[in-house]
């Protein structure tokens, strides 16, 4: 059974760089997509961005353009680990940010999800 | 851009009755690439279809989904109470590859 878990700290300073980790246990990091989505406090799900690892060294990344300038996805494959890092963060990037495992031929149906973390971001 | 609208906001049911959520795309969308999910409070969304029509592992015979094009639905034949909760409407395609709808929420009449 795929589990997903999210790390990291639950209060960020604006201005400052958001960091989160996703620890994928279960099964490979290899050969699946690998996304982050968030949920602003009652509000609707927005996808941030994805990264797809062929497990021969090869990475592929993605970002929502509204967020593309900001945002950095990785992988760490000696850990099953994917990371986001949001940089200049505003109150407006407060959420519970997900990671999710996408399938289908472009990672699209996300069929494995972490249970979330609340990021908040306040002085 | 492709915008997903879901209709309606709020749907107003008893258990046992059946639910109807529509999902409508400003482009057509490739029925590959439509899914729906479901979200309780407090929970992580959990795929309940997928290529449109393609009920996710573990989801029970009374949702289906149909639909093509720029128009889809979502159908729970019979409320059960677990099923009140809010569901998304999602797709990929060109930038930004992957959007949800706003959702519908299916609350208890």
């Amino acid at each position: 059974q795929v589990q997903l878990q999210e790390s990291g700290p639950g209060l960020v300073k604006p201005s400052e760089t958001l960091p989160l980790t996703c620890t994928v246990s279960g099964g490979s990091i290899s050969s699946y997509y690998w996304s982050w989505i968030r949920q602003p406090p009652g509000k609707g799900l927005e996808w941030i961005g994805y990264i797809y690892y062929n497990g021969h060294y090869s990475e592929t990344t993605y970002y929502n353009p509204s967020l593309e300038s900001r945002v950095t996805i990785s992988v760490d494959t000696s850990k099953n680990q994917f990371s986001l890092k949001v940089s200049s963060v505003t109150a407006a990037d407060t959420a519970v940010y997900y990671c999710a495992r996408g399938s289908g031929t472009f990672g699209h149906d996300f069929d494995y999800w972490g249970q979330g973390t609340l990021v908040t971001v306040s002085s | 851009e492709i915008v997903l609208t879901q209709s309606p906001g709020i749907l107003s049911l008893s258990p046992g009755e059946r639910a109807t959520l529509s999902c409508r795309a400003s482009q057509s969308v490739d029925n590959k690439f439509l899914g729906w999910y479901q979200q309780k409070p407090g929970q992580a969304p959990r795929l309940l279809i997928y290529g449109a029509s393609s009920r996710a592992t573990g989801i029970p015979d009374r949702f289906s989904g149909s639909g093509s094009g720029t128009d889809f639905t979502l159908t729970i034949s019979r409320l059960e109470p677990e099923d009140f909760a809010m569901y998304y409407c999602q797709r990929y395609g060109n930038s930004p590859r992957i959007t949800f709808g706003p959702g519908t929420k299916v609350d208890i009449k």
